[in-house]
């Protein structure tokens, strides 16, 4: 069965560094997300990315945030100076169709602990 | 914006019971209702989709309704096993296919 890939699966980074997290979603979906989750917390929306280009973002994906498509399969989350606050849970997801009710397929996340 | 409300106790449940929870929405009506399931330290994983004008749906031991009357969704697992504990979440689906999740209900089920 077709699955989002994740990678790393946890990553800890000192305060002020760049990450960069990766995501090879579903091979024929064509729409991407980014999601995160603090511990304890729900699942927050950041953003949502189609056809190469941002469709939506929340007001948590600052100027801190973006997100790229590279090539035909990897999809990315950077920040660029890391706060002890963006330690959570990141998971990407992907689906076929964007029309509302469309299910989404989620990765397995990675854990980002900024210390 | 919208608001997805889930009780945010746990439901202690016994196998072989039917496990009924309950996502309330504050503002408009959302076309769609998905439910997920989360295990601890995984993403989430799809469950059902029930549309605005659906009373219900099912899928094996899983039913959802949906009343836009009382803006409410409820969740049931019938005959419910210890594999079945989890966090459920209730998610409304805006435009471009943005998920907003309620903070979910953590049921565990007793053997």
């Amino acid at each position: 069965e077709p699955e989002v890939t994740q990678t790393p699966s946890h990553q800890v980074t000192q305060m002020g560094q760049e990450v960069i997290l990766r995501c090879v979603p579903i091979s024929n979906h064509l729409y991407f997300y980014w999601y995160r989750q603090i511990l304890g917390q729900k699942v927050e929306f950041l953003v949502s990315f189609y056809n190469n280009e941002i469709s939506e973002k929340s007001e948590i994906f600052d100027d801190q945030f973006s997100v790229e498509r590279p090539d035909g399969s990897n999809f990315t989350l950077k920040i660029r100076s890391t706060k002890l606050e963006d330690s959570a849970m990141y998971f990407c997801a992907s689906s076929e169709v964007s029309y509302r009710g469309t299910e989404a397929f989620f990765g397995q996340g990675t854990r980002l602990t900024v210390v | 914006s919208q608001k997805i409300e889930q009780n945010s106790e746990a439901l202690n449940i016994q196998e072989g019971k039917t496990a009924t929870l309950t996502c309330n929405y504050t503002n408009y009506s959302p076309a769609y209702l998905q439910w997920y399931r989360q295990d601890p330290g995984r993403g989430p994983v799809f469950l059902l989709l029930i549309r605005e004008n659906e009373k219900e749906k099912r899928k094996e031991r899983l039913k959802v309704t949906f009343d836009t009357t009382l803006k409410q969704s409820l969740f049931h697992i019938t005959a419910s096993q210890p594999a079945d504990s989890a966090t459920y979440l209730c998610a409304s689906t805006d435009s471009w296919g943005k998920l907003q999740f309620g903070a979910g209900t953590q049921v565990v089920v007793t053997p």
